[in-house]
């Protein structure tokens, strides 16, 4: 069975610009989470997607957006970047909509924002 | 909102010692606590969670035990090994919430 698939592994970007991650859950998942986590620091929650609907977002400001797709893959998109957004993107999906469950999580994609 | 703390920052142990890292958490509704790995270069990796109705959780030379009443639970690794070498996070979860609510990390070192 395949895990959860990120896309890009690496990503540079200048100061003003769109990046756009995107997350393939494991087959049957329908939620999937994103979180940032900048260098030192834990994982910071970002969003959460269940059945193609935001359930939920953490403390970060609207430029930080995403969606999910019939086929629950989901993508996540930051907008007007900032250097301080350069972080690993980490993506992990759950089969329930529970959060109180296992979450799988992706390898990463690794934005750098110059 | 669930705020979790977790300690050390960073921890080096013996090959063969034991390796304990404590977390606290501050919501008394979280039912949930995962630990997760996360090795170089890779997304983290559940390797023992522990649900509000236990006390402690083994699996092989993993242990994860959780006081309720002291909002604290502990991951205790016992025989280290140089593959126990990464970052090391917990997590709380409540049925109340909807999302993870992370530790800053452990790094774990094991000397051979």
């Amino acid at each position: 069975e395949a895990g959860v698939t990120q896309s890009p592994t690496h990503l540079i970007k200048t100061r003003g610009q769109q990046a756009t991650l995107r997350c393939s859950p494991i087959s049957g998942h329908t939620s999937v989470y994103w979180y940032q986590q900048a260098l030192g620091l834990g994982l910071q929650f970002l969003l959460w997607y269940d059945e193609g609907e935001e359930r939920n977002r953490g403390n970060f400001p609207p430029r930080f957006s995403g969606r999910q797709f019939p086929n629950y893959s989901s993508e996540l998109n930051v907008n007007a970047l900032e250097l301080e957004d350069s972080a690993l993107y980490l993506c992990a999906s759950t089969s329930l909509a529970g959060v109180s469950n296992e979450q799988f999580f992706g390898p990463g994609t690794r934005l750098t924002v110059l | 909102g669930e705020n979790v703390e977790q300690h050390p920052s960073t921890l080096s142990v013996q090959e063969g010692d034991s390796a304990v890292i404590k977390c606290t958490y501050s919501d008394s509704a979280s039912n949930y606590f995962p630990w997760y790995k996360q090795e170089l270069g890779k997304g983290p990796q559940l390797i023992i969670d522990i649900r509000s109705n236990v006390g402690e959780k083994k699996d092989q030379r993993i242990a994860v035990t959780l006081n309720k009443t002291a909002k604290h639970f502990s991951l205790h690794i016992t025989e280290t090994q140089p593959e126990d070498s990464a970052v090391y996070f917990c997590a709380a979860i409540s049925n109340t919430g909807n999302q993870f609510y992370f530790g800053t990390g452990t790094s774990l070192t094991v000397i051979p």
